[in-house]
C-alpha cells in the first residue's frame, strides 16, 4: 500500500524560506508527476505545482517566482521549496499522486499534510 | 487560469433525504479527443486531507458508496448524494484538470438538518 509521509519546519518567520519534504514508500515512483496542494485554514485548495521522476517540473504561474519543487529518486522523495514567505503563505501544505486509474490530475493519495504558520 | 464556482455555499439536509452540489467553470473542462471531462469531487472532512470521490465527472473512485454520483458536461456539474448519512457530514470541492493550473472550487458544507 503506497504511503505518502510529509515533514518540514512548521513555524517561519516572514522572509524566510520554506522547504517541506514528502516521502512516497511503496508502490511506482517513476509512474507519476507528483504535486503540492496547500489549503490556508479555513479556506479552499490551491495548486501549486508537480514534478516528475526525471526532474521537470510545472508550476502555478501565481506561485511560479518563488517556488522550487525538486526530486531525489535514490530516496523516493520530492521537496518543496518556497521563498520568501508572508503571513498569506500561512496554510496546511500537502503532497498529493493523481489517480493511476485516470489520464488526469484527480488527486487520490494524499500526505498527511503539514501546518506551515508565518507569524513574526 | 479556469475558475470553479460552487453553489450553494453551504447546505443543511435532513438524513436520508437528497443532497446536490453545483459547480460551474469558467470555461468547458471537455477534452474533445477522449470526449471527457476533466472535473473531479472531492469531499473533506475535518483534520483530514481531501478524499477523492468522482473522476472524469461521473466515474466513482474505487470503494466510494453509490449513493455518491456525478454528472454533467462542458462547464455545468453536480455531485448528488442520493440518501444522506451522518457520515456525510463534510465539505465538498469540485476540481478541474482540464487546463493548467488546475483549480478547485470554494468548497461547499454540507451539515445535517
Amino acid at each position: 500500500q503506497v504511503q505518502l509521509q510529509q515533514w518540514g519546519a512548521g513555524l517561519l518567520k516572514p522572509s524566510e524560506a520554506l522547504s517541506l519534504t514528502c516521502a512516497v514508500y511503496g508502490g511506482s515512483f517513476n509512474d507519476y508527476f507528483w504535486s503540492w496542494i496547500r489549503q490556508p485554514p479555513g479556506k479552499g485548495l490551491e495548486w501549486i505545482g508537480k514534478i516528475n521522476h526525471s526532474g521537470r517540473t510545472i508550476y502555478n504561474p501565481s506561485l511560479k517566482t518563488r517556488v522550487t519543487i525538486s526530486v531525489d529518486t535514490s530516496r523516493n522523495q520530492v521537496s518543496l521549496k518556497l521563498s520568501s514567505v508572508t503571513a498569506a503563505d500561512t496554510a496546511v501544505y500537502y503532497c498529493a499522486r493523481p489517480s493511476s486509474s485516470s489520464s488526469s490530475d484527480a488527486f487520490d493519495l494524499w500526505g498527511q499534510g503539514t501546518m506551515v504558520t508565518v507569524s513574526s | 487560469d479556469i475558475v470553479m464556482t460552487q453553489s450553494p455555499d453551504s447546505l443543511a439536509v435532513s438524513l436520508g433525504e437528497r443532497a446536490t452540489i453545483n459547480c460551474k467553470s469558467s470555461q468547458s473542462v471537455l477534452y474533445s479527443s477522449d470526449n471527457k471531462n476533466y472535473l473531479a469531487w472531492y469531499q473533506q472532512k475535518p483534520g483530514q486531507p481531501p478524499k477523492l470521490l468522482i473522476y472524469w465527472a461521473s466515474t466513482r473512485e474505487s470503494g466510494v458508496p453509490d449513493r455518491f454520483s456525478g454528472g454533467g458536461s462542458g462547464t455545468d456539474f453536480t455531485l448528488t448524494i442520493s440518501s444522506v448519512q451522518a457520515e456525510d457530514v463534510a465539505v465538498y470541492y469540485c476540481q478541474q484538470d482540464y487546463g493548467t493550473p488546475c483549480t478547485f472550487g470554494q468548497g461547499t458544507k454540507l451539515e445535517i438538518k
